[in-house]
């Protein structure tokens, strides 16, 4: 069964340029996460998707980010415009069901660099 | 919401050493508790998970036991081996009865032969 699988690993942009990050989750994973690392800072939550829906967007940090999943299936993050402190690693995960017992699959991360 | 603060890392060891890597909670009620791990060049994966007060989680020769008198949740391995380098994020939900988790720093963890 394949994993969680995002798309860029990395990438490096410009200030004021737009990123477009995927996610993939497990199939059949209703619920889909998007997380932030900042420098080795906490993972901070974005937000939550049950399928198409947004569940929960209270961790999104402004209107320069941008989440969807049509179709309840892979997911896309933008980020427009870019600014400096945007750099990090974006983590996706899924869960099955509820997703109540507590483990999240996670992908491997994209790592956004803005210079 | 529910937060977790976990030690500063690195942690540096040698080979069969004994670990532990500290984390206490703030929560409403009693949440679920959770140590996941992210090896080199990986996504995190759960390493353990403890759903209730006294429950010991184990996976892997690590122990995490979940004491509400201390609010803590502290990672045991009575001796590591190099394969155990990662990071390690201790994590709870963000909210009662919710699937989304919030993390700790995470603690980077460096086993020498």
């Amino acid at each position: 069964e394949a994993g969680v699988t995002q798309f860029p690993s990395h990438s490096v942009i410009e200030k004021g340029q737009t990123v477009t990050l995927r996610c993939d989750p497990i199939s059949g994973h209703d619920n889909l996460y998007w997380y932030r690392r900042v420098m080795g800072k906490e993972i901070k939550f974005l937000l939550h998707f049950v399928k198409e829906s947004k569940q929960d967007e209270s961790g999104m940090p402004n209107n320069r980010f941008l989440a969807e999943r049509t179709g309840g299936t892979y997911s896309t993050l933008k980020v427009q415009p870019a600014e400096l402190e945007d750099s990090g690693v974006y983590f996706c995960a899924s869960s099955q069901g509820e997703g109540r017992t507590g483990e999240l699959f996670f992908g491997e991360g994209s790592r956004l660099t803005v210079l | 919401g529910n937060s977790v603060t976990q030690m500063e890392g690195p942690v540096t060891l040698s080979e069969e050493a004994f670990l532990t890597i500290n984390c206490t909670y703030t929560a409403t009620g009693y949440p679920s508790l959770f140590w996941y791990v992210q090896y080199p060049g990986e996504g995190l994966q759960l390493l353990l998970k403890a759903t209730k007060a006294d429950d010991k989680g184990s996976n892997k020769g690590f122990e995490a036991t979940y004491r509400k008198e201390t609010t803590s949740f502290h990672l045991e391995k009575g001796s590591v081996q190099v394969s155990d380098s990662a990071v390690y994020f201790c994590a709870l939900p963000l909210n009662s009865g919710y699937s989304t988790l919030t993390f700790g720093k995470g603690t980077m963890l460096l086993v020498s032969p």
